[in-house]
Formats: structure tokens, sequence, C-alpha cells
């Protein structure tokens, strides 16, 4: 069984500068995270999904940030413009439904100059 | 609010021996608990997991959990720790809202 699947796993951008990243989660998983990991920290959950539908987006920052999973399998995430607080690696994670657990992607490093 | 909490930035242990990495939650109602492992480049991988049931919880690579209850606490804990497990752990709670919390993760050195 393929596990998450991301691209890229590194990204290196001025500021200002869009970027996106892409996830594709295990098959048959309905549930779709994107979280933030900052150096030395655990991940924080930006953006939950249940199918299509964005179920908990509270964390965020929608005036840069923004999420599609048009057909309820592979997601987008999007940075514009990008800010150096910016870097970090940007995990996606699936869960089975029902499921507890959550199976995560290998990451994107993202570094902004 | 749900939190979770790892007291130590950092285990030190030698090869052989016992090993915990500490975890106290708090969440309202009935807490879902888990441990992750990450090896340097690499996302997250799933350990074990506390729904219901017994307090001592088996997972992956002979590692195992305790939930205490009235401690709050959710450690994890290996009999004989191997080089291989150095790593970063991490807590993490999922409480009545479905939304998972990670603690800031603590890294366990196996020295040989």
């Amino acid at each position: 069984e393929a596990g998450v699947v991301q691209s890229p796993r590194y990204k290196i951008i001025e500021k200002k500068q869009p970027v996106a990243f892409w996830c594709n989660p295990i098959s048959g998983h309905n549930t779709l995270y994107w979280y933030r990991q900052n150096l030395g920290q655990g991940p924080e959950l930006l953006i939950r999904y249940e199918n299509e539908e964005a179920v908990d987006d509270s964390q965020l920052p929608k005036d840069r940030f923004s999420a599609e999973r048009l057909k309820g399998v592979d997601s987008t995430l999007k940075i514009q413009p990008a800010e150096l607080g910016d870097s970090a690696v940007y995990l996606c994670a699936s869960s089975s439904p029902g499921g507890n657990e959550q199976f995560f992607g290998p990451g994107t490093r993202l570094t902004v100059l | 609010a749900q939190s979770v909490a790892q007291p130590e930035d950092q285990v030190n242990v030698a090869e052989g021996n016992p090993l915990t990495v500490k975890c106290t939650y708090s969440v309202s109602g009935n807490p879902y608990l888990f441990w992750y492992v990450q090896y340097p480049n690499r996302g997250l991988q799933f350990l074990l997991k506390y729904i219901t049931g017994d307090n001592l919880v088996k997972g992956s690579y002979g590692f195992e959990a305790e939930f205490n209850k009235s401690q709050t606490s959710f450690h994890l804990k290996k009999p004989s720790a191997l080089v291989s497990d150095s790593a970063l752990y991490f807590c993490a709670v999922k409480g009545g809202g479905f939304k998972t919390i990670f603690g800031a993760g603590t890294r366990l050195f196996v020295k040989a």
C-alpha cells in the first residue's frame, strides 16, 4: 500500500513569491490534514478535510493561505505571498473512515528568503 | 481547551536500559491518546494509541504506553532501548472536537 505522497520535498523561494504544495493521501482515506511544523515544535493543524469539505480551517491564515480538495482525493495548499515566517515543514496526513490514527507524508520543507 | 505537555526536551538512555518518555494532557471528555515517532527528514509515524480498555497499550517496535486517568498521563515506555530508537517522539491527544493536538516533542538519544 502506497503511503501519503507529497511534492515537492524541498522548496526555496523569495519572500512575496507564491508557492504551492501537493498531497495525495492513502487510497480510501477520506480525511486529509495539512499541518505546519516549525523547527523544534510539534505539528500544528492548518486545515482538515472530510472528503471535499473543509471542516476545520480555524488555524489557516486566510489572508495568504488557501487550500483545496476538489474531488475529495488529492489536495493543494497555497501560500501567496510568502513571508519569511512561513519557513517551516508542511506536512500532509490522512486517516481512514472511522480511523483515529493519522498517516503522514514526508513533508515539504519550505525556506523563504 | 485541550493541551499536551512533554516536559522533557531530551531523554538520554544507554542501550539495553529501559526508557520512558513522559506526556501529560488536558482534555474535556474521554481522551484519545497517541504516540508518533519522527526520524530525520521523514514524516511522523504512528506508534500506538489509547482509545479505551486496558490502560497498558502495546505498539510498534516494542514500545508500550500506560494511560493513567488520575494523573492525566500517557507515558511511552520500552523495556530495553536500542540505538535505532533514537528519534523525535510526539505525544498527541484528540478530544471531543475531533482535533488532534501534538506536544512539542521529546528527542530520545540512545547511547551505545
